[in-house]
């Protein structure tokens, strides 16, 4: 049973273009979660999805940052017109549906943005 | 809402010394506890986890932790560390239900010398 996993590992982006981040949940998982690490800092929370829903986007940027995890295919962390400041490790998780209730979550290898 | 402290940012260790990492929270509910350690360059693995029962939990490398709700704490301890266990600790903590999210400590850098 594959790990989560997110691609690509690494994505250098220059100031003002967009930034796509792909997250693939474990197997049988249906809620994915993803957090931002800047440097020297812990995770912080950003959204949590299911299939085609988000649940809890509390910890989203309000503008150029949007997130979605369709029907089909893996979610997708998208940043539209990135700065500086976006530079960070981007982690997903993934933790099974309903009905396990200990909320233990899978992390990905994560998604190192480096913006020039 | 909640938050999680942890006191150390790093924490110098000899090779089989022992070691404490400390963590604190603050909830207005009932919370799950988490450590999960992160090697350099890679994402989070969970080292372990208390949900209920006994407040002592035990990983399988060696560590274990202990849940003290009148002091809001859930320190780390390993009695003899390795070269191996270099890496960076996170306390993190989450409502009792599924489907919620992790808030994490700012993290604890441990580094083991020879």
């Amino acid at each position: 049973n594959a790990g989560v996993m997110q691609n690509p590992r690494h994505l250098v982006r220059r100031r003002g273009q967009e930034a796509r981040l792909r997250c693939s949940p474990m197997k049988g998982h249906s809620h994915v979660y993803w957090y931002r690490q800047l440097p020297e800092e812990g995770l912080k929370f950003m959204v949590y999805l299911q299939k085609e829903n988000i649940i809890d986007e509390s910890g989203m940027p309000k503008e150029r940052f949007s997130a979605e995890f369709p029907k089909e295919g893996p979610s997708i962390l998208r940043i539209q017109q990135v700065v500086r400041g976006d530079s960070a490790a981007y982690f997903c998780a993934s933790s099974p549906k309903t009905g396990t209730d200990n909320n233990e979550q899978f992390f990905g290898p994560g998604t190192r943005l480096t913006v020039l | 809402a909640q938050s999680v402290t942890q006191l150390d940012s790093q924490v110098p260790v000899f090779e089989e010394a022992p070691v404490e990492l400390r963590c604190n929270y603050s909830s207005s509910v009932s919370v799950y506890l988490f450590w999960y350690v992160q090697y350099p360059n890679q994402g989070l693995q969970l080292l372990l986890k208390y949900l209920s029962g006994s407040t002592l939990v035990e990983s399988i490398n060696g560590f274990e932790a202990e849940f003290n709700k009148s002091q809001t704490s859930f320190h780390l301890r390993k009695p003899s560390v390795h070269i191996s266990d270099t890496a960076e600790y996170f306390c993190a903590v989450s409502k009792r239900a599924a489907g919620n999210k992790l808030t994490f400590g700012g993290g604890t850098r441990v580094l083991v010398k020879p």
